[in-house]
Protein backbone atom coordinates (compact mmCIF):
# COMPACT_ATOMS: atom_id res chain seq x y z
CA UNK A 1 0.00 0.00 0.00
CA UNK A 2 1.16 3.56 -0.61
CA UNK A 3 1.79 5.70 2.43
CA UNK A 4 0.23 9.13 3.59
CA UNK A 5 1.25 11.63 0.55
CA UNK A 6 1.57 15.34 1.10
CA UNK A 7 1.78 18.30 -1.47
CA UNK A 8 3.66 20.85 -1.82
CA UNK A 9 6.67 19.41 0.48
CA UNK A 10 7.99 23.04 0.54
CA UNK A 11 6.23 26.14 0.59
CA UNK A 12 7.40 29.72 0.69
CA UNK A 13 4.54 32.68 1.95
CA UNK A 14 4.64 36.08 2.78
CA UNK A 15 2.47 37.60 5.75
CA UNK A 16 -0.96 38.08 4.57
CA UNK A 17 -1.23 35.81 2.08
CA UNK A 18 -3.38 32.61 2.30
CA UNK A 19 -2.20 28.85 1.75
CA UNK A 20 -3.91 24.99 0.98
CA UNK A 21 -1.71 22.03 1.65
CA UNK A 22 -3.15 18.99 0.40
CA UNK A 23 -3.10 15.16 1.74
CA UNK A 24 -3.99 11.82 0.42
CA UNK A 25 -4.59 8.90 2.64
CA UNK A 26 -3.45 5.56 2.84
CA UNK A 27 -6.30 3.72 1.04
CA UNK A 28 -8.73 2.35 2.97
CA UNK A 29 -8.75 4.78 6.14
CA UNK A 30 -10.72 7.07 6.54
CA UNK A 31 -9.77 9.70 9.41
CA UNK A 32 -7.06 12.21 8.55
CA UNK A 33 -5.93 14.41 11.37
CA UNK A 34 -3.53 17.60 11.18
CA UNK A 35 -0.73 18.52 13.14
CA UNK A 36 1.34 21.61 13.37
CA UNK A 37 4.75 20.88 14.45
CA UNK A 38 7.45 23.38 15.86
CA UNK A 39 10.23 23.76 17.55
CA UNK A 40 8.79 25.48 20.76
CA UNK A 41 5.70 24.11 20.68
CA UNK A 42 6.12 21.03 19.75
CA UNK A 43 3.37 17.87 17.93
CA UNK A 44 0.00 20.21 18.02
CA UNK A 45 -3.59 19.15 16.79
CA UNK A 46 -5.09 21.18 14.48
CA UNK A 47 -8.32 18.79 13.45
CA UNK A 48 -9.27 15.34 12.58
CA UNK A 49 -11.89 14.56 9.74
CA UNK A 50 -13.58 11.06 9.61
CA UNK A 51 -15.95 10.49 6.99
CA UNK A 52 -15.81 14.09 5.29
CA UNK A 53 -17.10 15.35 8.73
CA UNK A 54 -14.80 17.44 12.10
CA UNK A 55 -14.44 14.69 14.29
CA UNK A 56 -12.26 16.55 16.68
CA UNK A 57 -10.46 20.16 16.83
CA UNK A 58 -7.48 21.64 18.39
CA UNK A 59 -7.02 24.88 19.81
CA UNK A 60 -6.09 26.82 16.81
CA UNK A 61 -7.75 30.29 15.95
CA UNK A 62 -10.32 30.00 13.13
CA UNK A 63 -7.70 31.33 10.31
CA UNK A 64 -6.77 27.34 9.92
CA UNK A 65 -9.68 24.92 8.57
CA UNK A 66 -10.10 22.26 6.98
CA UNK A 67 -11.95 19.56 5.44
CA UNK A 68 -12.31 15.95 3.95
CA UNK A 69 -13.51 15.12 0.41
CA UNK A 70 -15.50 11.50 -0.25
CA UNK A 71 -12.39 9.64 -1.26
CA UNK A 72 -11.05 10.77 2.13
CA UNK A 73 -8.23 13.11 0.84
CA UNK A 74 -8.15 16.05 2.69
CA UNK A 75 -6.89 19.83 2.80
CA UNK A 76 -5.40 22.26 5.40
CA UNK A 77 -5.92 25.99 4.72
CA UNK A 78 -4.73 28.56 6.59
CA UNK A 79 -6.43 32.46 5.70
CA UNK A 80 -3.91 35.61 7.00
CA UNK A 81 -0.81 34.23 7.10
CA UNK A 82 1.47 34.95 10.08
CA UNK A 83 4.92 34.85 10.95
CA UNK A 84 4.33 32.08 13.79
CA UNK A 85 2.64 30.09 11.22
CA UNK A 86 6.20 28.96 9.82
CA UNK A 87 6.12 25.01 10.97
CA UNK A 88 5.97 21.58 9.32
CA UNK A 89 2.25 20.87 8.75
CA UNK A 90 1.75 16.76 9.34
CA UNK A 91 -0.95 14.64 7.86
CA UNK A 92 -1.60 11.33 9.31
CA UNK A 93 -4.32 8.91 8.23
CA UNK A 94 -5.96 6.12 10.35
CA UNK A 95 -8.75 3.55 9.82
CA UNK A 96 -10.38 4.59 13.58
CA UNK A 97 -11.70 1.07 14.02
CA UNK A 98 -14.44 1.56 16.93
CA UNK A 99 -12.62 -0.73 20.17
CA UNK A 100 -9.37 -0.53 18.87
CA UNK A 101 -6.37 1.29 19.55
CA UNK A 102 -6.06 4.31 16.73
CA UNK A 103 -2.68 4.01 15.10
CA UNK A 104 -1.53 6.82 12.89
CA UNK A 105 0.56 7.14 10.32
CA UNK A 106 1.99 10.22 9.16
CA UNK A 107 3.04 11.73 6.01
CA UNK A 108 6.21 13.18 5.18
CA UNK A 109 4.88 17.18 6.01
CA UNK A 110 4.61 20.20 4.20
CA UNK A 111 7.75 22.31 5.36
CA UNK A 112 5.71 26.10 5.67
CA UNK A 113 8.27 29.35 5.50
CA UNK A 114 5.84 32.71 6.05
CA UNK A 115 8.10 36.04 5.64
CA UNK B 1 -5.74 19.47 28.93
CA UNK B 2 -3.40 16.38 29.43
CA UNK B 3 0.13 17.29 29.04
CA UNK B 4 2.53 14.59 28.46
CA UNK B 5 6.05 14.84 29.58
CA UNK B 6 9.28 14.04 28.16
CA UNK B 7 12.63 13.98 29.75
CA UNK B 8 15.39 14.68 29.04
CA UNK B 9 14.55 16.84 26.45
CA UNK B 10 17.70 16.38 24.36
CA UNK B 11 20.39 13.45 24.88
CA UNK B 12 23.91 13.43 23.21
CA UNK B 13 25.54 9.93 24.04
CA UNK B 14 28.31 7.36 22.64
CA UNK B 15 27.65 4.49 20.67
CA UNK B 16 27.43 1.46 22.24
CA UNK B 17 26.04 3.32 25.60
CA UNK B 18 22.38 2.73 26.97
CA UNK B 19 20.11 5.18 27.59
CA UNK B 20 16.24 5.99 28.87
CA UNK B 21 13.66 8.00 27.94
CA UNK B 22 10.59 9.02 29.76
CA UNK B 23 7.14 10.05 29.56
CA UNK B 24 4.76 10.91 32.05
CA UNK B 25 1.72 12.62 32.53
CA UNK B 26 -0.67 13.75 35.54
CA UNK B 27 -3.66 11.53 34.19
CA UNK B 28 -4.76 8.10 32.75
CA UNK B 29 -3.68 6.91 30.05
CA UNK B 30 -6.17 4.37 27.87
CA UNK B 31 -3.30 3.23 25.48
CA UNK B 32 0.22 4.69 25.12
CA UNK B 33 2.20 4.92 21.75
CA UNK B 34 6.06 5.64 21.07
CA UNK B 35 7.26 6.88 17.85
CA UNK B 36 10.47 7.98 16.10
CA UNK B 37 11.22 10.85 13.78
CA UNK B 38 13.74 11.11 11.16
CA UNK B 39 14.49 14.91 9.76
CA UNK B 40 12.49 15.57 7.05
CA UNK B 41 9.99 12.87 7.72
CA UNK B 42 7.21 12.67 9.64
CA UNK B 43 6.94 10.08 12.90
CA UNK B 44 6.96 6.73 12.21
CA UNK B 45 4.74 4.13 14.82
CA UNK B 46 7.20 1.71 16.93
CA UNK B 47 5.14 0.58 19.76
CA UNK B 48 1.49 0.60 21.04
CA UNK B 49 0.92 -0.69 24.90
CA UNK B 50 -2.50 -0.73 26.46
CA UNK B 51 -1.70 -2.74 29.74
CA UNK B 52 -0.51 -1.32 33.20
CA UNK B 53 2.64 -2.91 33.71
CA UNK B 54 2.89 -4.02 30.08
CA UNK B 55 6.71 -4.75 28.73
CA UNK B 56 7.07 -4.90 24.44
CA UNK B 57 10.61 -5.12 23.07
CA UNK B 58 12.08 -3.85 19.75
CA UNK B 59 14.61 -5.55 19.10
CA UNK B 60 17.51 -3.50 21.17
CA UNK B 61 14.18 -0.92 22.49
CA UNK B 62 12.06 -1.91 25.21
CA UNK B 63 8.72 -0.22 25.98
CA UNK B 64 7.45 -0.11 29.79
CA UNK B 65 4.09 0.86 30.40
CA UNK B 66 3.37 1.72 34.21
CA UNK B 67 1.49 -0.21 36.56
CA UNK B 68 -1.16 3.11 37.03
CA UNK B 69 -0.78 3.64 33.20
CA UNK B 70 0.54 7.21 33.85
CA UNK B 71 3.60 6.69 32.35
CA UNK B 72 5.94 5.25 30.14
CA UNK B 73 9.65 4.49 29.16
CA UNK B 74 11.91 3.68 26.72
CA UNK B 75 15.30 2.26 27.10
CA UNK B 76 17.61 1.51 24.50
CA UNK B 77 20.22 -0.86 24.86
CA UNK B 78 23.98 -0.50 22.71
CA UNK B 79 22.85 2.36 20.75
CA UNK B 80 23.85 2.94 17.12
CA UNK B 81 24.14 6.20 15.42
CA UNK B 82 20.99 5.18 13.69
CA UNK B 83 18.98 5.60 16.32
CA UNK B 84 19.54 9.15 16.21
CA UNK B 85 16.41 10.75 16.00
CA UNK B 86 13.21 12.29 17.79
CA UNK B 87 11.66 10.53 20.17
CA UNK B 88 7.96 10.89 20.68
CA UNK B 89 4.84 9.81 23.21
CA UNK B 90 1.47 9.72 22.54
CA UNK B 91 -0.91 8.99 24.66
CA UNK B 92 -4.59 8.33 24.25
CA UNK B 93 -7.10 9.40 26.91
CA UNK B 94 -10.58 7.44 25.61
CA UNK B 95 -11.61 7.62 22.53
CA UNK B 96 -10.10 11.07 22.18
CA UNK B 97 -6.98 12.35 19.61
CA UNK B 98 -3.67 11.38 20.01
CA UNK B 99 -1.71 13.67 22.58
CA UNK B 100 2.00 14.22 21.72
CA UNK B 101 4.56 14.57 24.41
CA UNK B 102 7.22 17.04 23.82
CA UNK B 103 9.73 15.11 22.76
CA UNK B 104 13.45 13.99 23.16
CA UNK B 105 15.33 14.40 20.61
CA UNK B 106 18.48 11.78 20.69
CA UNK B 107 22.09 11.82 19.15
CA UNK B 108 24.01 9.09 18.71
CA UNK B 109 27.79 9.96 18.16
CA UNK B 110 30.19 7.39 16.17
Amino acid sequence: KAGVTQTPRYLIKTRGQQVTLSCSPISGHRSVSWYQQTPGQGLQFLFEYFSETQRNKGNFPGRFSGRQFSNSRSEMNVSTLELGDSALYLCASSQRLAGTTDTQYFGPGTRLTVL
Amino acid sequence: TQLLEQSPQFLSIQEGENLTVYCNSSSVFSSLQWYRQEPGEGPVLLVTVVTGGEVKKLKRLTFQFGDARKDSSLHITAAQPGDTGLYLCAGSFGNEKLTFGTGTRLTIIP
